[in-house]
């Protein structure tokens, strides 16, 4: 089957670092990509993993572990308009395969 | 450069009537993907079109049919729709399947609302 975890809730203080888990169980695996989605508005892209390790971005980098089925988001230096739901999702074959999103609420 | 465009972006139709979504990718991306998003929970897969062919289907009933055009744009039908068809409608679009980059190059268009009545 295909099951994809993720927390449905967090929240953090301005200026913290917070880190989003998901583990997944997919028939296949072709990357895994996390979006950040606000209320009301499409998913905008954030990262893309295919290889075991840690990808850098600004303040946002993630994590993969194929062997362990494991990804994480993190998240440094929040601001506000961090507040906003974030998507991890697997690209099994031609598709993607989401999960339901950890909506993070950042506060002052 | 113009993202991933679809129309219309807000629409509201009766029971049983049919809808057609249209989506425009990023120039010289030739994959098109459809996702049904109910509100609280992530996108679920519909369909993928590359050169105008079908890739991959979801599990999504009948009523729902697609079409990728020469120009790589593509329409997303549903017939008879039911009020649980109510959802945010999104269209992804990539580089072609199998290309060194085509993995990290998939972006959404602004989506198209759904209301049924």
């Amino acid at each position: 089957g295909q099951n994809i975890d993720q927390p449905t809730e967090m929240t953090a203080t301005e200026g913290a670092i917070v880190q989003i888990n998901c583990t997944y169980q997919t028939s296949g695996f072709n990357g895994l990509f996390w979006y950040q989605q606000h209320a009301g508005e499409a998913p905008t892209f954030l990262s893309y993993n295919v290889l075991d390790g840690l990808e850098e971005k600004g303040r946002f980098s993630s994590f993969l572990s194929r062997s362990k089925g494991y990804s994480y988001l993190l998240l440094k230096e929040l601001q506000m308009k961090d507040s906003a739901s974030y998507l991890c999702a697997v690209k099994d074959t031609d598709k993607l395969i989401f999960g339901t999103g950890t909506r993070l609420q950042v506060f002052p | 450069d113009a993202g991933v465009t679809q129309s219309p972006t807000h629409l509201i139709k009766t029971r049983g009537q049919h809808v057609t979504l249209r989506c425009s990718p990023i120039s010289g991306h030739k994959s098109v993907s459809w996702y049904q998003q109910v509100l609280g929970q992530g996108p679920q897969f519909i369909f993928q079109y590359y050169e105008k062919e079908e890739r991959g289907r979801g599990n999504f009933p009948d009523r729902f049919s697609a079409r990728q055009f020469p120009n790589y744009s593509s329409e997303l039908n549903v017939n008879a729709l039911l009020l649980g068809d109510s959802a945010l409608y999104l269209c992804a679009s990539s580089y072609p399947p199998g290309r060194p980059s085509s993995g990290n190059t998939i972006y959404f268009g602004e989506g198209s609302w759904l209301t049924v009545v």
